[in-house]
């Protein structure tokens, strides 16, 4: 069965660093997403993406993130400045219509020192 | 703005049923979505229901809608030991594509 694929699976970085988050969404599928779950705490909506814009966004989702989608297959959440605070787990989703179930990777454990 | 609640915890014997259970606010929800955590590993759709049916049943899996209460329920049958994981249920409301999460379910299922 298709997956989404997440890499690193573990990033650990210094606080005021950028990192990069990297997805690859299932080949036929055209909406992408973000989202993050804090140690304890829900799973939260960041950002959705389609035809190469953001479609929806939530207030979390501020001006230290950014998203991309470099090539046909890439999906990127980019992270200016980290803080502590960003320490969480990455989730990027993907579907291949605008009402059908998101598909889920593995998720990206993000620890910021 | 949308909130959905889950109890934290639900521990079963293995062979028995699991109910898991789930409120929401909104109202305008047109899916509603279940999710499986296993540990270290994403969120795997185990299914979903559209908020125009009352019930979804998948092999073991029995979803029930009850629109009026905004009341979700998963029930697992003939729980087995693997079924051991957080489940989330999710709700999505009209022309969004955000999915609001509830905080998860611990299922333990004890041999």
């Amino acid at each position: 069965e298709p997956e989404v694929t997440q890499t690193p699976s573990h990033q650990v970085t210094q606080m005021g660093q950028e990192v990069i988050l990297r997805c690859v969404p299932i080949s036929n599928h055209l909406y992408f997403y973000w989202y993050r779950q804090i140690l304890g705490q829900k799973v939260e909506f960041l950002v959705s993406f389609y035809n190469n814009e953001i479609s929806e966004k939530s207030e979390i989702f501020d001006d230290q993130f950014s998203v991309e989608r470099p090539d046909g297959s890439n999906f990127t959440l980019k992270i200016r400045s980290t803080k502590l605070e960003d320490s969480a787990m990455y989730f990027c989703a993907s579907s291949d219509r605008p009402d059908s179930p998101l598909h889920f990777g593995n998720g990206t454990r993000l620890t910021v020192t | 703005g949308e909130d959905v609640e889950q109890s934290l915890f639900l521990s079963v014997r293995e062979g028995d049923s699991s109910v898991i259970n789930c409120t929401y606010t909104d109202s305008s929800s047109t899916y509603l979505y279940w999710y499986k955590q296993e540990p270290g590993a994403g969120l795997q759709l185990l299914t979903y229901i559209f908020s125009n049916m009352d019930m979804k049943q998948d092999q073991r899996l029995t979803v029930l809608l009850n629109k009026k209460d905004k009341h979700l329920s998963l029930r697992i049958a003939d729980t087995q030991t693997g079924d051991s994981a957080i489940y989330f249920c999710a709700e999505r409301d009209t022309g969004r594509r955000a999915l609001t999460f509830g905080s998860g379910t611990r299922l333990q299922v004890q041999p």
